[in-house]
């Protein structure tokens, strides 16, 4: 079992569509969640740090939920802009800290 | 623009040949990373520098040699590299490596390997 995992998609929406993604992970100590957005042949920049109350900025709402071990991200009002692989990160406590990657979301907004 | 600077971006160089990718930061952060990345796929670690010491090595080959010079600049030596090699390598950077809400990586732009 991967440790991190989430749905390859790719997820089409159309603009202004609400969308969701999850992820999942295995590790109980994990301490700290990121979503990062890589666009095409560009390098991951990190979208929203994920806090165990849920934290919001502007269209992007993310959610930690420890008993089910999963983070979710939600984007509201979809824009084009917004097309991009959405990768979520994992750190664990306890061991090298190393942020661990899920293998991403592809997301594409349509007219 | 971003605050881990790549150089080259792109590179093609021939099995036989030696070549370095090279990174620098200027935030301050002690820890730094070197990522592989194949077209749709995450980012897959290769090394991390702690405070300027090899802390992690992900079991990759010889071929692939890291060096941290201070704790601005981290190269990654290349060698005798295989055509499977091609791939786009991330230099990322974090406060340090040591405590988990400290390590938000920051990534350069990425240096694009091509081997022949």
């Amino acid at each position: 079992r991967k440790e991190v995992e989430q749905d390859p998609g790719p997820f089409n929406v159309p603009e202004g569509a609400t969308v969701a993604f999850n992820c999942t992970y295995s590790n109980s100590a994990s301490q700290s969640f990121f979503w990062y957005r890589q666009d095409c042949r560009k390098e991951p920049k990190l979208l929203m740090s994920v806090y165990s109350s849920g934290n919001e900025d502007g269209r992007f709402t993310a959610q930690l939920n420890r008993a089910s071990q999963y983070i979710s991200l939600l984007i509201r009002d979809s824009k084009l802009s917004d097309s991009a692989t959405y990768l979520c990160v994992v750190v664990a406590s306890g061991g090298s800290y190393i942020p661990t990657f899920g293998r991403g979301t592809s997301l594409i907004v349509h007219p | 623009d971003t605050e881990v600077t790549q150089t080259p971006k792109h590179l093609v160089m021939g099995m036989t040949n030696k070549k370095s990718l090279k990174c620098e930061q200027h935030m301050g952060h002690r820890a730094m990373y070197w990522y592989k990345q194949k077209a749709k796929k995450p980012p897959e670690l290769m090394f991390v520098y702690s405070y300027e010491k090899l802390s992690i090595n992900e079991s990759v080959p010889s071929r692939f040699s890291p060096e941290c010079p201070n704790s601005s600049l981290l190269n990654l030596h290349l060698h005798a590299l295989q055509p499977e090699d091609s791939a786009l390598y991330l230099c990322a950077s974090s406060q340090v490596a040591t405590t988990s809400g400290a390590n938000v990586l920051t990534f350069g732009a990425g240096s694009r390997l091509t081997v022949l």
